[in-house]
């Protein structure tokens, strides 16, 4: 079976830039997860998609960051304009509800880094 | 508000040793806790998860244990190897809902 699918794997960008993430989620998983992990920090979640519909956007600083998961199965998350502080790795996960287990998968992240 | 707190931050420890990693949270209504490997710019593996109502699961080396009543895990390894290390990280998951809560992580080196 396929792991989560994110690309580009690193991004360099300046400051006021924008910059647009991809994922692919595990065939199957309806739910879809966008975590900001800082350096030295535990992942913190962004956004939570339940198919294409939008379950918790709480932490998500709407001024600056979009996510779309459009057909319910791939999902971008943007970033506009970039700051400094948003240099992290973004991880993208799914898991499947069918198991009550909600296990959440993860793909291989995307570093992003603001100069 | 759900808190999980993971100490200590860094370890580094002798190849063939046992350890236990700690992990501790705030809020004992938990649907289940997780822990994850995270090797350097990869990321993350899902190593073992235990539900609320079960106290510990075991995978190959690995034996993770849950106490709700306390707000603690502890995360067993056996017989270290150098490709153990790596961060380890929980997360817990609450009554209702999905997100996951993660730790700051403990950061493992296995001295060869």
């Amino acid at each position: 079976e396929a792991g989560v699918a994110q690309s580009p794997r690193y991004k360099i960008i300046e400051k006021r830039q924008s910059v647009a993430f991809w994922c692919n989620p595990i065939s199957g998983h309806a739910t879809l997860y966008w975590y900001q992990q800082i350096l030295g920090q535990g992942p913190k979640l962004l956004i939570q998609f339940q198919n294409n519909g939008v379950v918790d956007d709480s932490q998500l600083p709407k001024d600056r960051f979009s996510a779309e998961r459009l057909k319910g199965v791939d999902s971008t998350l943007k970033i506009q304009p970039a700051k400094l502080e948003d240099s992290a790795v973004y991880l993208c996960a799914s898991s499947l509800e069918a198991d009550g287990s909600y296990e959440q998968y993860f793909g291989p992240g995307t570093r992003l880094t603001v100069t | 508000k759900q808190e999980v707190t993971q100490i200590p931050a860094a370890l580094s420890v002798p190849e063939g040793e046992n350890l236990v990693l700690n992990c501790s949270f705030t809020d004992s209504a938990i649907y289940n806790l997780q822990w994850f490997r995270q090797d350097p710019g990869k990321g993350l593996t899902s190593l073992l998860l235990i539900q609320s109502s079960q106290r510990e699961q075991t995978s190959g080396r690995l034996n993770a244990s849950l106490d709700k009543s306390s707000g603690r895990s502890t995360l067993y390894i056996a017989a270290s190897q150098p490709g153990d290390s790596a961060t380890y990280l929980c997360a817990v998951r609450d009554f209702g809902n999905e997100k996951l809560t993660f730790g700051t992580g403990t950061r493992l080196t296995i001295i060869p």
